[in-house]
């Protein structure tokens, strides 16, 4: 399958801090990348969907000032947390997909530890 | 919003066992993939459908998309330890430009060797 790499893996910033999580799409071109948000024993929930060159669609419920996606690029998406509290604390996937309807492949994930 | 409904939630097998789990929905959709997850790790995909009616096979895996386009089954023949993690259904919904890829709840799998 195609290789898509998530960066840090891990990170512990204050509150108050932003964080910049990247997902880039290693071996292939990205038209889609889809943000996830997983706690404990829980399952993923889509954040937003970024398509090259346009702005994300966030699901209702999530803050579009507090998350900031940028899909710059077909091999980039990056997740920016603002103002970061300890209730973001979480688990963060992305993947990415050649486009929409075909195979989704995902980054390792960062877990964000808000102190 | 679309929901997935995706059990079992949890099984606990004998190595050598087959396993299957499914997915349901209310709602039609164009694609259903299927991943597993190792704790602290990204879901990798195991395998994807993209025609109703569709059955594939990966290995020990076989997966269908089903007829009426809302539900999707996987199955494992003859498990063995290091299937163990959390099995998820995903499914693609919407337009071309619009689609959205959401999970079921996760099939958490033990096996007992």
């Amino acid at each position: 399958g195609a290789v898509v790499s998530q960066h840090p893996s891990r990170v512990i910033c204050k509150s108050g801090t932003s964080v910049k999580i990247e997902c880039r799409s290693l071996d292939f071109q990205a038209t889609t990348m889809f943000w996830y948000r997983q706690f404990p024993k829980q399952s993923l929930m889509l954040m937003a969907t970024s398509n090259e060159g346009s702005k994300a669609t966030y699901e209702q419920g999530v803050e579009k000032d507090k998350f900031l996606i940028n899909h710059a690029s077909l091999t980039l998406s990056t997740l920016t947390v603002t103002s970061a509290h300890p209730e973001d604390s979480s688990f963060y996937i992305c993947s990415a997909s050649r486009g929409v309807s075909t195979e989704a492949f995902f980054g390792q994930g960062t877990r964000l530890t808000v102190v | 919003g679309q929901q997935l409904n995706q059990s079992p939630q949890s099984m606990f097998i004998q190595e050598g066992e087959d396993v299957s789990m499914n997915c349901t929905s209310s709602s039609i959709f164009n694609t259903w993939l299927w991943y597993k997850q190792d704790p602290g790790e990204g879901p990798v995909l195991l395998i994807a459908l993209y025609k109703a009616g569709e059955l594939t096979s990966n290995g020990r895996l076989t997966a269908q998309f089903g007829i009426t386009r809302k539900d999707s089954f996987l199955n494992i023949s003859a498990s063995i330890p290091s299937d163990v993690g959390i099995y998820f259904c995903a499914g693609y919904y919407g337009s071309s430009n619009t689609g959205k890829l959401i999970f079921g709840q996760g099939t958490t799998l033990q096996v007992k060797p």
